[in-house]
């Protein structure tokens, strides 16, 4: 199975500040054939079950803030929000879907400082 | 708007079988993968497996003795039953769609998820 860490495992920022996540996975989710990292990243509220935010390691999601970017290739990615918001504070979680079983990272808690 | 929605027991008794299903409206269940995915409570998320519409399925390997999916075209529903439950099987089970009607793929649509406790 490819592994999926992320880092830190919770951060707290302060409002208008940048937020930054990490996601390293066990081997590389880049398929060379169409050169696409196949790398998700969603959002989770209490409560709720997780929204997808990035896929293809940096395409947003209709509908998603364009605080929110995507960045990385092979092994290394990362979740940037430029500018953190109240309504951002949830457990963010990435995800491989180059291989099965499809597994993601053990998620990052993002608080405001 | 698609939505999902998740139904079954809310408790299942250890070593019995838990059984779920993913009522899918607004859409058609046609030409889509769909997977069950849990979290325990307080923890990370765990992909189950797939099912397409053409009853297709990919199992996780850690799973793979215990599940079985099933879809209804007919009802637009899909299935999920898990064998010889134990207590670590408790966790909400999500059920959601692959957003481009690949195999592999990540989830746009996700059902709001139902709790099920497994115990003795």
């Amino acid at each position: 199975d490819i592994v999926m860490t992320q880092s830190p495992d919770s951060l707290a920022v302060s409002l208008g500040e940048r937020a930054t996540i990490d996601c390293k996975s066990s081997q590389s989710v880049l398929y060379s054939s169409n050169n696409k990292n196949y790398l998700a990243w969603y959002q989770q509220k209490p409560g709720q079950p997780p929204k997808l935010l990035i896929y293809w390691a940096s395409t947003r999601e209709s509908g998603v803030p364009d605080r929110f970017r995507g960045s990385g290739s092979g092994t290394d990615f990362t979740l940037t929000i430029s500018s953190l918001q109240a309504e951002d504070v949830a457990v963010y979680f990435c995800q491989q879907y180059y291989t099965t079983p499809y597994t993601f990272g053990q998620g990052t808690k993002l608080e405001i400082k | 708007q698609v939505q999902l929605q998740e139904s079954g027991p809310g408790l299942v008794k250890s070593s019995e079988t838990l059984s779920l299903t993913c009522t899918v409206s607004g859409g058609s269940i046609s030409d889509y993968y769909w997977s069950w995915i849990r979290q325990p409570p307080g923890k990370g998320l765990e992909w189950i497996g797939y099912i397409f519409y053409s009853g297709s399925t990919n199992y996780n390997p850690s799973l793979q003795s215990r599940v079985t999916m099933s879809v209804d075209t007919s009802r637009n529903q899909f299935s999920l039953k898990l064998t010889s439950v134990t207590a670590a099987d408790t966790a909400v089970y999500y059920c959601a769609r692959h957003k481009t009607g690949s195999a592999w793929d990540f989830f746009d649509y996700w059902g709001q998820g139902t709790l099920v406790t497994a115990s003795s």
